[in-house]
């Protein structure tokens, strides 16, 4: 069964520093990865997607790929206390007909 | 933006009641989704949906029902509950598979006493 590993589990960055956050595929046949953000006591909101290698940004927030590594990168800079979150990743695989999520990273951005 | 409810937003059980979650969708999008999150497992598939009529078991489907009787509706139905399903439960649509994100709804606290 396919499954998402992200790290670490918990990160605290200070405000205005970089965040980096990370998640691995175990299965080769992912389609699509998704960075979805939720802030405590409200739902995932979807972040960024990214299906081709390389790099995507949008605005503080930058997300990259490597296929052959099976592995996504989120970083976030000039971080701010709104930022403060729980951070999943999220993954899409050829024919499975689902999207299987990892268990998350825990930003915290202290003032 | 796309939009979806879910009812009730807490909810306290007895041990063997049976509960009903439900979910509303205005977004028209075929596939709907139940997930439970807990503390150290992140987002689990219940039970997902591809249309109306249809249902399909996700990772961890014991112990519960769905129900998709229309485009915009889906239940999820818990016959005997248990402690051990204390948690949020989330329900979520998307247009299809694959590159599609997924919209969330508020979520339902559930306490099974």
């Amino acid at each position: 069964q396919q499954k998402v590993q992200q790290s670490p589990e918990s990160l605290i960055v200070p405000e205005g520093g970089m965040a980096s956050l990370n998640c691995t595929s175990s299965d080769r046949n992912v389609d699509y990865f998704w960075w979805y953000r939720q802030h405590s006591g409200k739902s995932p909101k979807m972040l960024m997607s990214i299906f081709s290698n390389g790099e995507k940004e949008e605005g503080r927030f930058t997300v990259h790929l490597n296929k052959a590594s099976l592995h996504t990168s989120l970083h976030i800079r000039d971080s701010q206390p709104s930022d403060s979150a729980l951070y999943l990743c999220a993954a899409s695989y050829t024919n499975a007909y689902k999207v299987i999520f990892g268990k998350g990273t825990h930003l915290h951005v202290l003032p | 933006e796309a939009a979806v409810t879910q009812s009730p937003r807490n909810k306290v059980a007895v041990t063997g009641g049976k509960v009903t979650l439900s979910c509303n969708q205005t977004n028209n999008h075929n596939n709907m989704y139940w997930y439970r999150q807990d503390t150290g497992h992140g987002l689990r598939l219940i039970h997902y949906s591809y249309g109306a009529g249809s249902t399909e078991k996700g990772d961890i489907p014991d112990g519960y029902k769905a129900s998709r009787p229309s485009q915009e509706n889906f239940s999820l139905i818990l016959e005997l509950a248990t402690p051990s399903q204390t948690s949020v439960y989330f329900c979520a649509s998307g247009v299809s598979w694959g590159g599609y994100e997924q919209y969330f709804g508020p979520g339902t606290r559930l306490t099974v006493l």
